[in-house]
């Protein structure tokens, strides 16, 4: 199975700050990385998906890049309403497998 | 527009068996690689099997902690996939959601919630 390790597990941030999460797999998947955000009681809501191609509707301030192994997630500029938890998942093989999530806190 | 919805949640004591049920629209269901991803409250996201479509063999397969336990199976007549619970444990207490990829593009459902007590 692969791997997903993210990085931080949680993070203190103030509105307007850039915000950096990383996610590296056990094994190269190329570019089949997704990022999502979730919210309390809601769905995972996708953001990004084949590592760097933005989900429609999705704020351009969200922005994922990376390939083989290692991948990031960057907002540039943290908004209130982002504040949730962020989660990446590759979809290179069966078990699909996620990161541990990231949970971005008001500072 | 590409829609998964779930539905067949609910609550059942340890033992117990229940049928969830995620119908798919918008895309040719019949081609479709359909998972079942679950999150238990609190928790990270867990995979929970996969079913293939059936020109590609119609395997199936499943994550360690429900083997044995959980069978999927597809209805392709319907545009639905089923998830065959039983034996449920507390511990598979959790929201289940559907999943389906098409061109890299991931699609969830809302989920379905399963409370086993």
């Amino acid at each position: 199975d692969i791997q997903m390790t993210q990085s931080p597990s949680s993070l203190s941030a103030s509105v307007g700050d850039r915000v950096t999460i990383t996610c590296r797999a056990s094994q190269r998947i190329s570019n089949y990385l997704n990022w999502y955000q979730q919210k309390l009681g809601k769905a995972p809501n996708l953001l990004i998906y084949t590592a760097s191609t933005l989900e429609g509707g999705v704020p351009s301030r969200f922005s994922g890049s990376g390939s083989g192994t290692d991948f990031t997630l960057t907002i540039s500029s943290l908004q209130p309403e982002d504040f949730a938890t962020y989660y990446c998942q590759q979809s290179y093989s069966t078990p699909l497998t996620f990161g541990g999530g990231t949970k971005v806190e008001i500072k | 527009e590409v829609q998964l919805v779930e539905s067949g949640g609910g609550l059942v004591k340890p033992g117990g068996s229940l049928r969830l049920s995620c119908a798919g629209s918008g895309f040719t269901f019949s081609n479709a690689w359909m998972n079942w991803v679950r999150q238990a409250p609190g928790k990270g996201l867990e995979w929970v099997g996969r079913i293939k479509s059936d020109s590609d063999g119609g395997t199936r397969d499943y994550a360690a902690p429900v083997k044995g336990r959980f069978t999927i199976s597809r209805d392709d007549s319907r545009n639905t996939v089923y998830l065959q619970m039983n034996s449920l444990r507390t511990e598979d207490t959790a929201v289940y959601y559907c999943t389906h990829t098409i061109f890299g593009h991931p699609y969830w459902g809302q989920g379905t919630l399963v409370i086993v007590s």
